[in-house]
């Protein structure tokens, strides 16, 4: 069975630092990483994924994970956060063709 | 971009009755599932559904729930009598292919069970 840890329920952080939220998974097969951001009100996006190859994955609007197997790990990171940043972030595991777990989440609360 | 679109958005049921759920997946999607997020709490999976059967399931995806593909285009969750605890955030979500490779989730349909 796969499971997904997201130790921190909430982290808030100011407008323009660093930040870097946590998630580290369990499975005894190969993994498929993702991580979904949920706006207030709104549905899960997909932020980024990791699937093969690079284990350095980016998206659009700036954030990375690194994928790291040694350490069952695969943190978001942003070097720089912006107030619109606030959101519920769902990391999410899957091991191909089968459905995915997610982590019971956290929030990025943004303050100026 | 093409989207998940799931009606309505938000539905108030008495415990007990039934209720369906309304998805209408993207269009050359083959995989199709349900997920739900009680308040507060983690997305669970509930049910997946490929090649007009169900390829999956959960613990929670009990006798009272049912999916169904009743004309190609829309995709449905059923629950038949209604529970407190059925109180959620249900998304609907379709892809190419399965686990995860470009899912798209809907917006969500809130059921509220009182």
């Amino acid at each position: 069975a796969q499971s997904v840890t997201q130790l921190d329920s909430q982290v808030p952080v100011f407008e323009e630092a660093p930040v870097e939220l946590r998630c580290n998974y369990s499975s005894s097969v190969s993994v498929y990483l993702f991580w979904y951001v949920q706006y207030p009100n709104q549905g899960l996006q997909l932020l980024l994924k990791y699937l093969s190859g690079s284990t350095l994955v980016e998206s659009i609007n700036g954030f990375e994970a690194e994928f790291n197997k040694s350490q069952t790990s695969f943190h978001l990171r942003k070097p720089s956060v912006h107030i619109s940043d606030t959101a519920e972030y769902f990391c999410a595991v899957s091991s191909g063709f089968q459905k995915l777990v997610f982590g019971t989440g956290t929030r990025l609360l943004v303050s100026p | 971009e093409p989207e998940v679109t799931q009606t309505p958005s938000h539905q108030v049921t008495q415990m007990g009755q039934e209720v369906i759920l309304r998805c209408v997946p993207i269009s050359n999607h083959l995989y199709f599932y349900w997920y739900r997020q009680i308040l507060g709490q983690k997305v669970e999976f509930l049910v997946s559904f490929y090649n007009n059967e169900i390829s999956e399931k959960s613990e929670i995806f009990d006798d009272q729930f049912s999916v169904e593909r009743p004309d190609g285009s829309n995709f449905t969750l059923k629950i038949r009598s209604t529970k407190l605890e059925d109180s959620a955030m249900y998304f609907c979500a379709s892809s190419t292919r399965g686990g995860g490779y470009g899912y798209t989730f809907g917006s969500g349909t809130r059921l509220t069970v009182v």
